[in-house]
C-alpha cells in the first residue's frame, strides 16, 4: 500500500516531442503527488506537484494529470529538449504524526531527448 | 528560495572511522529534515525524519547507533556514519520543509560518500 508503481523504466524522445511518464499509487491517504527531476550527481529539484481535488495542473512545458478514481498520475513533457534529459521521479506524501510529511518515491524514469 | 545545502559534496574516508555530514536549509526555517540514502540507477531510500530539537524517528532496517542524526537548529541538521564500511558507500541527500509548506521537501545537492 505504500508503493508507488512508476513506468517506463526508460524513456527515448526525439527534440520536440511529447514525454509522458506515469506512475500509480495504492493508498489512498496519499495527498500530495510531486514530481522530482535529477540530474547525474544532484539532489532532486521539485519540478511540479498537484494534490487530488484537481485533475491537472501545468507549468509551462510540465503538466501533471491526475485520474482519482484510477489512483494514477502522470506527467507530461511538451516539446522535449535535449536539457530535459535527466531522471525523473514520481512521488507521493500523506501527512504523518508530528506534523511531517513522507515522502514515497517511484523507482524513476531516465528519460533521454535526442537532438 | 528554499535552498538546501549540503557539506561536503563527496567524501572518502577509511573503514572503521566516522564521517559528519551537514545540511543546512540557506533561506529559510527547516521544520523537519529528511536523510535519503541513492545507490546508484536506482531511487531514494528514506533513512530517517527528524524535527528541531526532537530525536530522528528512524525506518525500519535503518541503524540508529550506526547513522546519528542531529536536528539542532531550525537551520541544520547532521548525519554522523559511525564505524564506515564500505558497505556504507553511497549517495547521501537530506531534503527539509519548512513550517506552512510541509509537504513541499526541498532537497541538497547529496553528498558521495566513499569508504575504502
Amino acid at each position: 500500500q505504500q508503493q508507488v508503481k512508476q513506468s517506463p523504466q526508460s524513456l527515448i524522445v526525439q527534440k520536440g516531442g511529447i514525454s509522458i511518464i506515469n506512475c500509480a499509487y495504492e493508498n489512498t491517504a496519499f495527498d500530495y503527488f510531486p514530481w522530482y527531476q535529477q540530474f547525474p550527481g544532484k539532489g532532486p529539484a521539485l519540478l511540479i506537484a498537484i494534490r487530488p481535488d484537481v485533475s491537472e495542473k501545468k507549468e509551462g512545458r510540465f503538466t501533471i494529470s491526475f485520474n482519482k478514481s484510477a489512483k494514477q498520475f502522470s506527467l507530461h513533457i511538451m516539446d522535449s529538449q535535449p536539457g530535459d534529459s535527466a531522471t525523473y521521479f514520481c512521488a507521493a506524501s500523506k501527512a504523518i504524526q508530528g506534523g511531517s510529511e513522507k515522502l514515497v518515491f517511484g523507482k524513476g524514469t531516465k528519460l533521454t531527448v535526442n537532438p | 528560495g528554499a535552498v538546501v545545502s549540503q557539506h561536503p559534496s563527496w567524501v572518502i574516508c577509511k573503514s572503521g572511522t566516522s564521517v559528519k555530514i551537514e545540511c543546512r536549509s540557506l533561506d529559510f526555517q527547516a521544520t523537519t529534515m529528511f536523510w535519503y540514502r541513492q545507490f546508484p540507477k536506482q531511487s531514494l531510500m528514506l533513512m530517517a525524519t527528524s524535527n528541531e530539537g526532537s530525536k530522528a524517528t528512524y525506518e525500519q532496517g535503518v541503524e540508529k547507533d550506526k547513522f546519528l542524526i542531529n536536528h539542532a537548529s531550525l537551520t541544520l541538521s547532521t548525519l554522523t556514519v559511525t564505524s564506515a564500511h564500505p558497505e556504507d558507500s553511497s549517495f547521501y541527500i537530506c531534503s527539509a520543509s519548512r513550517s506552512g509548506r510541509i509537504h513541499e521537501q526541498y532537497f541538497g545537492p547529496g553528498t558521495r560518500l566513499t569508504v575504502t
